[in-house]
C-alpha cells in the first residue's frame, strides 16, 4: 500500500510569488494534515481538512490556504512568499477523526526555499 | 512555556547504552506520538499511545496520562538510532486531531 506522497520534493520561489503544494493521502484516509517545519523551529501545525473541508488552523495568516479534493489529495498555497516561509512542509493522513484517535501518518515532505 | 516539552534537547551516546527520552505535557490530550526524524526530513511515526506501554524491537514507550508525562526508551542503542526524536500531543475536542509537537530530541549514538 501506497505511503503519504508529496510533490515536488524540492520548490525555490523568490519573495513575492505563490507556491502551490501537493498531498496525497494513503488510501481510504479523508482526513490531511499540513505541518510547517521552519530551519531551528519545530514543527507547527498549519491546516487540517476533512471530507473537504477545512476543519482547523494554526497560527498562521491568511496567506496561507489550502482545499481539498473529492478525491481526498490536498494542496497548500502560500501566497506572497516572504522570506521565513523558507522551511520543510510536511503532510500528515489519517482515517476520519474523532474517537478513538486515528493515527497520522507523514509524508517525505516538500522542501521550500525563498530567494 | 511550550504545551509539550521534551528532554534533553541533545543526547549522545555511546553504541549500546540505554537511552530515555522524556516528554511532558501540559494539556488534555487523546494520545501521543513519537516520531522519529532522520536527515532530510522524513519523519516516520514510531509509536501512538494512550495509556499503558508498547515495545517494538529495541523501542519501548511508555505514557502516564495522570502525571502527564511519556518517555521514550532505546535498549542496544546503534548508530542507526541517530536521529531526532519528537513527541506530539494529540489535542482533544475542539481542537481536534491537530498535532502539538515537543521542540525534538538530537540523539547521536558513537560506535
Amino acid at each position: 500500500e501506497a505511503g503519504v506522497t508529496q510533490s515536488p520534493t524540492h520548490l525555490i520561489k523568490t519573495r513575492g510569488q505563490q507556491a502551490t503544494l501537493r498531498c496525497s493521502p494513503i488510501s481510504g484516509h479523508t482526513s490531511v494534515y499540513w505541518y510547517q517545519q521552519a530551519l531551528g523551529l519545530g514543527l507547527q501545525f498549519l491546516l487540517w481538512y476533512d471530507e473537504g473541508e477545512e476543519r482547523n488552523r494554526g497560527n498562521f495568516p491568511p496567506r496561507f490556504s489550502g482545499r481539498q479534493f473529492p478525491n481526498y489529495s490536498s494542496e497548500l498555497n502560500v501566497n506572497a512568499l516572504e522570506l521565513e516561509d523558507s522551511a520543510l512542509y510536511l503532510c500528515a493522513s489519517s482515517l476520519d477523526f474523532g474517537e478513538p484517535y486515528n493515527e497520522q501518518f507523514f509524508g517525505p515532505g516538500t522542501r521550500l526555499t525563498v530567494l | 512555556k511550550n504545551e509539550v516539552e521534551q528532554s534533553p534537547q541533545n543526547l549522545t551516546a555511546q553504541e549500546g547504552e540505554f537511552i530515555t527520552i522524556n516528554c511532558s505535557y501540559s494539556v488534555g490530550i487523546s494520545a501521543l506520538h513519537w516520531l522519529q526524524q532522520h536527515p532530510g526530513g522524513g519523519i516516520v511515526s514510531l509509536f501512538m499511545l494512550s495509556s499503558g506501554k508498547k515495545k517494538h524491537g529495541r523501542l519501548i514507550a511508555t505514557i502516564n496520562i495522570q502525571e502527564k508525562h511519556s518517555s521514550l526508551h532505546i535498549t542496544a542503542s546503534h548508530p542507526r538510532d541517530s536521529a531526532v526524536y519528537i513527541c506530539a500531543a494529540v489535542g482533544q475536542e475542539t481542537s481536534g486531531s491537530r498535532l502539538t509537537f515537543g521542540e525534538g530530541t538530537q540523539l547521536t549514538v558513537n560506535p
